[in-house]
């Protein structure tokens, strides 16, 4: 089974622009939720969605945004990026199968992000 | 308070030692605990998880849980320079009528210095 996958890897843009990430989970998992990695703050909750609904977010402005499609696929929005931005977003899909495989994330490679 | 603590380290242990990774949470109601690892420059992995206070074992992998004193903690044994790697500590809280939530500690770096 293909695990999580994400586009682009890297990506390198300059402040002001925006961004979107993509993420395609493991098939059969219903759970995506995204997180921001950086060596001062780990790694940090974004959002989850489950079934198109977000379900939970996580302490972000609102530049911050996603959306998942009826396939599951999830896209994360950047709107106005900032110096700060600059980390590796991480997406990790879970499966509803029992309680263990249920708060098990599965994650993707990661699109590190560098902004100018 | 973080909500999850781990020391960032690095954890330096001679091979074939016992390493030993700590973290404490704040959330009472918090009932699930993972321990994930992460090499560098890749996408953070589950270990092991544990769910009822005690010992868990998995080969050379002991998680701890004492949810009284709210600390959780991950042995390993006989450490390989190949365990060289940061260990993330993961907690899922389920609150009534909401949904889970996991939350991160910052990681604890371990070098197994052959």
């Amino acid at each position: 089974k293909a695990g999580v996958t994400q586009t682009p890897r890297y990506l390198i843009k300059t402040r002001g622009q925006q961004v979107t990430l993509s993420c395609s989970p493991i098939s059969g998992h219903r759970s995506v939720s995204w997180y921001q990695q950086t060596p001062g703050q780990g790694l940090q909750f974004l959002f989850e969605y489950f079934s198109e609904t977000q379900r939970n977010k996580g302490n972000f402005p609102g530049r911050f945004s996603g959306r998942q499609f009826s396939n599951s696929r999830s896209e994360m929005n950047v709107s106005t990026l900032e110096l700060g931005d600059s980390a590796l977003y991480l997406c990790a899909s879970s499966n509803y199968r029992d309680r263990v495989e249920q708060e098990t994330q599965y994650f993707g490679p990661g699109t590190r992000l560098l902004v100018l | 308070q973080k909500e999850v603590e781990q020391n960032s380290g690095p954890l330096s242990v001679p091979e074939g030692a016992i390493a030993s990774l700590n973290c404490t949470y704040s959330d009472r109601g918090s009932q699930s605990f993972f321990w994930y690892r992460q090499y560098s420059g890749k996408s953070p992995e589950l270990i092991m998880f544990i769910y009822s206070n005690g010992d868990k074992e998995d080969g050379r992998f002991t998680a701890q849980l004492n949810k009284a004193s709210q600390y959780v903690s991950l042995l390993i044994r006989d450490s390989q320079p190949s365990d060289s790697a940061t260990y993330l500590c993961a907690v899922n809280t389920n609150p009534p009528g909401g949904y889970q939530k996991v939350t991160f500690g910052i990681g604890t770096k371990l070098q197994v210095i052959p």
